[in-house]
């Protein structure tokens, strides 16, 4: 069946160094995808989102990098600071969303 | 503008009895769609309501279901409870149904004894 995963279940960085988290989609036909941020204790909260007829989309200090040739998603966080430290999850665009497990960020004072 | 919230926050309950989640989307936005997390399986759709209807269900037993309002605020019930049933409630609420972007609010957490 199609599925959204996530490549790595927990990345540690340290504070200031730039976050890379990853995603790989198995729909080619999707043409929608977004990030969300889950802190401890509360509700996904909405990043940012790509198209399929983009390749890149910048936000505050986030970029998000689709590559459509491998179906790979991507999720970079600049200068990442305490407050990124959540689990972040890539939702594919389907009928209904499909999420990925997500991957938790730690940031490392 | 208000996010979406959900009551009660938290909930313990015994098994074998039913519980009613609530959910009051943001406002003008008519999709409301329900989720299950739970750590061993993330994030798991149970259904989507648009005007009044559902339009995708997941792939749960008939023991939880749901609902939508005229004013888009949802419930979701879930009868007989079970032990597997301990989980965290996420409601979303969107604009337009399914591919929008959804919104979530804080989530019911309910514990089943």
């Amino acid at each position: 069946g199609e599925s959204v995963g996530l490549h790595l279940p927990t990345l540690s960085v340290q504070e200031g160094d730039n976050s890379i988290i990853n995603c790989a989609y198995s729909n080619s036909a999707s043409d929608y995808f977004i990030w969300y941020k889950q802190e401890s204790g509360k509700g996904p909260q909405f990043i940012i989102d790509i198209r399929s007829n983009m390749d890149k989309r910048q936000g505050q200090r986030v970029t998000v990098l689709l590559n459509k040739t491998v179906k790979h998603l991507s999720l970079q966080i600049a200068a990442t600071q305490p407050g990124d430290s959540a689990v972040y999850f890539c939702a594919e665009s389907h009928d209904p969303l499909v999420f990925g497990k997500g991957t938790r960020l730690s940031v490392i004072a | 503008k208000a996010g979406v919230t959900q009551t009660p926050r938290y909930l313990i309950k015994t098994r074998g009895q039913q519980v009613t989640l609530s959910c009051s989307p943001i406002s003008g936005h008519r999709s409301v769609s329900w989720y299950q997390q739970t750590p061993g399986q993330g994030l798991q759709f149970l259904f989507e309501y648009f005007s009044e209807t559902q339009r995708n269900k997941g792939n749960f037993p008939g023991r939880f279901s749901g609902r939508q309002f005229s004013n888009s605020r949802s419930e979701m019930n879930v009868s007989t409870l079970e032990l597997g049933d301990s989980a965290l409630y996420l409601c979303a609420s969107s604009l337009l149904p399914s591919s929008d972007t959804q919104y979530f609010g804080p989530g019911t957490r309910l514990t089943v004894l």
